[in-house]
């Protein structure tokens, strides 16, 4: 089973600065490789798959990069909204397995 | 638009049991696999179960097999949640999610929670 292991645990950051949030994989991940954002009280939210596809309503601040067992989530411009936990997730093929890493609380500086 | 409606919460007993369900509409609920994710207070997300659109299919976190249940009713539009032998460490909002197509690797679409309380 491929362990998903985030970095950091707690990134502070300035409003307007950029963000870098790292993922990587115990083994190479096969599928996609995907990120939510979690506001406290509410579910998470699908942010975006890969490179190409955010999802609906998702800013083009947020982008993705990596293959294999790095991957890494850029923030190129922090809002007020943006500060949130993100959670980076990926399945196994069969029979699935869904894995998430333990996350990264994304806090104002 | 997709919606899924989870049932409310529960305190039970370690030991007891609860179902848990949710209520999908505004897309063909027959033709996703579903699955049950929790995040226990302060924590991260835990995948819990999946099962597949007929439900020939169904797996397991190791944490929780052997005393949960997964089960689907396509009729009824409804996912559930059969959770026995219940321990302290199963107290977490159980979330149900869908996948972004029938059989796709992450989650498009989340229920609200049900928060499971487990306690003495």
């Amino acid at each position: 089973e491929i362990v998903l292991t985030q970095s950091p645990a707690t990134l502070s950051v300035s409003p307007g600065e950029r963000a870098t949030l790292s993922c990587r994989a115990s083994q190479s991940v096969s599928g996609y490789l995907v990120w939510y954002q979690q506001k406290p009280g509410q579910a998470p939210r699908l942010l975006i798959s890969d490179a190409s596809n955010r999802a609906t309503g998702v800013p083009a601040r947020f982008s993705v990069s990596g293959s294999g067992t790095d991957f890494t989530l850029t923030i190129s411009s922090l809002e007020p909204e943006d500060f949130a936990v993100y959670y980076c997730q990926q399945r196994s093929a069969w029979p699935p397995v869904y894995t998430f890493g333990q996350g990264t609380k994304l806090e104002i500086k | 638009q997709v919606q899924l409606v989870q049932s409310g919460g529960d305190l039970v007993k370690p030991g007891g049991s609860l179902r848990i369900s949710c209520a999908a509409s505004g897309f063909v609920f027959g033709d996703y696999y579903m699955s049950w994710i929790r995040q226990a207070p302060g924590k991260g997300l835990e995948w819990v179960s999946f099962i597949s659109t007929s439900s020939t299919y169904t797996n397991y976190a190791d944490s929780v097999k052997g005393r949960f249940t997964i089960s689907r009713d396509n009729a009824k539009n409804s996912l559930y949640l059969q959770m026995d032998s219940l321990r302290v460490e199963d107290t977490a909002v159980y979330y149900c999610a869908r996948p972004c197509g029938g059989n796709c690797d992450y989650f498009t679409h989340w229920g609200q929670g049900t928060l499971v309380t487990v306690s003495s």
